[in-house]
């Protein structure tokens, strides 16, 4: 059983639509953390969330953290075929930094 | 670099043999990380180190995995007696800060792809 469950687990959209992934978990995390992997390299970080209810914007990405700081979610607008990825999430605990199975999105021109 | 360095980039190793995979994070990143990652799935916890003390092993999957960083630097994942389940691409993280409070941005280096046959 994943500590963090990511849904849907695959999405492909036409360029232009707007999307949202998941990220839950019954724990608690001191701070959540989304990460953006293509094929053949490591993930990159995108955010990090902390506080209970937080909401960061960066550009057309949207991400907010559960009030009890055990889920998240992740809404693009008006996706571009350049946001096709594996996106993750992480939870950070006292001695681990644990990742979601990932959303794999595709965005179609 | 200034980036996070791994070697090697790709391994192929018989059913049986050990491997050692090799992790350079960035100077003064103060918290490493371990993490397997199969085709098409997130990447797994494997152990945390804060400096050289290993923190957290609880992700080895089993006693053929051993992760050492005796100076707080450099890391080492050693896998012995490897088996055809252990094919999955290794992949090595540093933080500036240890885990605690906030955690840091991991840098992750590109993986060492291993291969059992």
């Amino acid at each position: 059983t994943q500590l963090l469950e990511q849904s849907p687990q695959f999405l492909s959209i036409q360029e232009g639509e707007n999307l949202t992934v998941y990220c839950n978990s019954s724990s608690v995390f001191s701070s959540l953390q989304w990460y953006r992997q293509e094929p053949g390299e490591g993930p990159v970080l995108l955010v990090t969330v902390v506080t209970g209810g937080e909401v960061k914007k960066l550009k057309r990405l949207t991400f907010q953290f559960g009030d009890a700081r055990k889920d998240s979610s992740l809404h693009i607008t008006a996706a571009q075929p350049g946001d096709t990825g594996l996106y993750l999430c992480a939870g950070a605990r006292n001695n681990d930094m644990r990742f979601g199975a990932g959303t794999r999105l595709t965005v179609k021109p | 670099g200034a980036g996070v360095s791994q070697s090697p980039r790709y391994k192929v190793a018989k059913r049986g043999q050990d491997v050692a995979l090799r992790c350079d994070p960035i100077s003064g990143h103060v918290s490493l990380f371990w993490y397997q990652q199969a085709l098409g799935q997130g990447p797994e916890f494997l152990t945390y180190f804060q400096n050289e003390a290993q923190l957290d092993k609880s992700g080895l999957p089993s006693d053929r995995f051993f992760a050492e960083r005796p100076e707080g630097s450099v890391s080492t994942l050693k896998i012995q007696r490897t088996q055809q389940e252990d094919s999955a691409v290794y992949l090595c993280a540093s933080s500036l800060p240890g885990l605690g409070v906030l955690a840091g941005e991991l840098f992750f280096g590109e993986g060492s792809r291993l291969t059992v046959l």
